[in-house]
């Protein structure tokens, strides 16, 4: 059974930096890429970007770009989204999604907070 | 960057009525990178239409999508009460992803 398991709900203050993290099981993970999602308070889907995890290939959106970064280690078929300074505007949910082209398999979410 | 709107904003419909949602693009999509996810409260999207007119596994024939170039239609041909939720249609062009800003079919 495929399965993208995130890390919980992460309460920080502007200007931390954050790691949360994607597992994925049940499939070589290397066959797929791995995408990740914004979806902030009662807002639509973001996509932020996406990375192959053969050789961590990264594309991002343009919005996103310079802000996260994408990584993954694919020994432990983890893949990670990165801050190095939140800010208030950061606060959302965010979803890992397996990528081929349409997201088939997505993480149940992990809730970012942003607050002082 | 390819820019998707959909309409209507909201869909106010009864269990067993049809549902019908577009979603247009600001240029011509290919048919293969047209997506459709259902969304509900408190839960991760699913995919549902792939490549504009597969149905994902599991997904009920009651869903159909269609289209092409920069017009593509999802279809709910009688509401159930699971259905009432969030739609985005999604693309995938020059490398990059966009959503559309989602249909909320609630209720009447």
């Amino acid at each position: 059974e495929v399965q993208l398991v995130q890390s919980g709900v992460e309460v920080k203050k502007p200007g931390e930096s954050l790691t949360i993290s994607c597992k994925a099981s049940g499939y070589n993970f290397t066959s797929y890429w791995i995408t990740w999602v914004r979806q902030m308070p009662g807002k639509g889907l973001e996509w932020m970007g996406r990375l192959d995890p053969r050789d961590s290939y990264t594309k991002y959106s343009p919005s996103f770009q310079g802000h996260v970064t994408i990584s993954a280690d694919k020994s432990i078929s983890t893949a990670y989204l990165q801050w190095s300074s939140l800010k208030a505007s950061d606060t959302a949910i965010y979803y890992c999604a397996r990528d081929f082209k349409s997201f088939d398999y997505w993480g149940q979410g992990t809730l970012v907070v942003v607050s002082s | 960057e390819t820019v998707l709107t959909q309409s209507p904003g909201t869909l106010s419909l009864s269990p067993g009525e049809r549902a019908t949602l577009s979603c247009r693009a600001s240029q011509s999509v290919s048919s293969s990178y047209l997506t459709w996810y259902q969304q509900k409260p408190g839960q991760a999207p699913r995919v549902l239409i792939y490549g504009a007119s597969r149905r994902a596994t599991g997904i009920p024939d009651r869903f159909s999508g269609s289209g092409s170039g920069t017009e593509f239609t999802l279809i709910i041909s009688r509401l159930e009460p699971e259905d009432f939720a969030v739609y985005y249609c999604q693309q995938y062009g020059n490398s990059v992803f966009t959503f559309g800003p989602g249909t909320r079919v609630d209720i009447k």
